[in-house]
């Protein structure tokens, strides 16, 4: 394993609950990320954290809520969710915000939309 | 508009060939480019990472191109097994304010036949 793990793995929800997606990281990494990974789509990133403080929003709709209460730890507040939401999402961590810094990626959490 | 591409979505190949992967961006001022390995049902994995001032980095049987003229990023896999089967994903991180972001392309799926 590579120091990043998510949980759950899986989730079906349906358009009306509300989840969370939880990732931590053990490796001292001061940035965080949240990306998606759509079928025949590249990783689109969704939100930064640097130093527990966003840095990147990348227009994401508001249905989609980050939370980070310390480097090592990551959620994704999900509520009202489109079928279209429906895809693997992948938590990320690296040393520094910055050129240069390679990323660690989770094994990922494959959620469905009903 | 700014584009990063993965030339061939599907490679196949015979064991022990060399594996070319394809990478071209346009519109991009990438100040490195990294590739990653990302088998089934995982996150993606760092492999190796290129600047933009070097023309080549290799690592045991891979080795990475990097040609700012032509755009253009080469992933080679030499002495192929089956076990380098994986999707192949290359990412730049782009000079200007988001500098810690890698935007990546939609990978290269890899089968080396025994």
């Amino acid at each position: 394993e590579t120091g990043v793990t998510q949980t759950p793995r899986h989730l079906v929800m349906g358009m009306t609950n509300k989840k969370s997606l939880k990732c931590e990281q053990h490796l001292g990494h001061n940035a965080m990320y949240w990306y998606k990974q759509s079928a025949k789509k590249p990783l689109e990133l969704m939100f930064v954290y640097n130093f527990k403080e966003q840095t990147e929003n990348n227009s994401v709709p508001s249905r989609f809520s980050p939370e980070c209460p310390n480097s090592s730890h990551l959620f994704l507040h999900l509520h009202t969710l489109q079928p279209e939401d429906s895809a693997l999402y992948l938590c990320a961590s690296s040393q520094d915000w910055g050129l240069g810094n390679e990323q660690f990626f989770g094994p990922g959490t494959r959620l469905t939309v009903l | 508009s700014q584009k990063i591409e993965q030339n061939s979505e599907a490679l196949n190949i015979q064991e022990g060939k060399t594996a070319t992967l394809t990478c071209n961006y346009t519109n991009y001022s990438p100040a490195y480019l990294q590739w990653y390995r990302q088998d089934p049902g995982r996150g993606p994995v760092f492999l190796l990472l290129i600047r933009e001032n070097e023309k080549e980095k290799r690592k045991e049987r891979l080795k990475v191109t990097f040609d700012t003229t032509l755009k253009q990023s080469l992933f080679h896999i030499t002495a192929s097994q089956p076990a380098d089967s994986a999707t192949y994903l290359c990412a730049l991180a782009n000079y200007g304010g988001s500098q810690g972001n890698l935007i990546f392309g939609k990978g290269t799926k890899l089968s080396v036949k025994p």
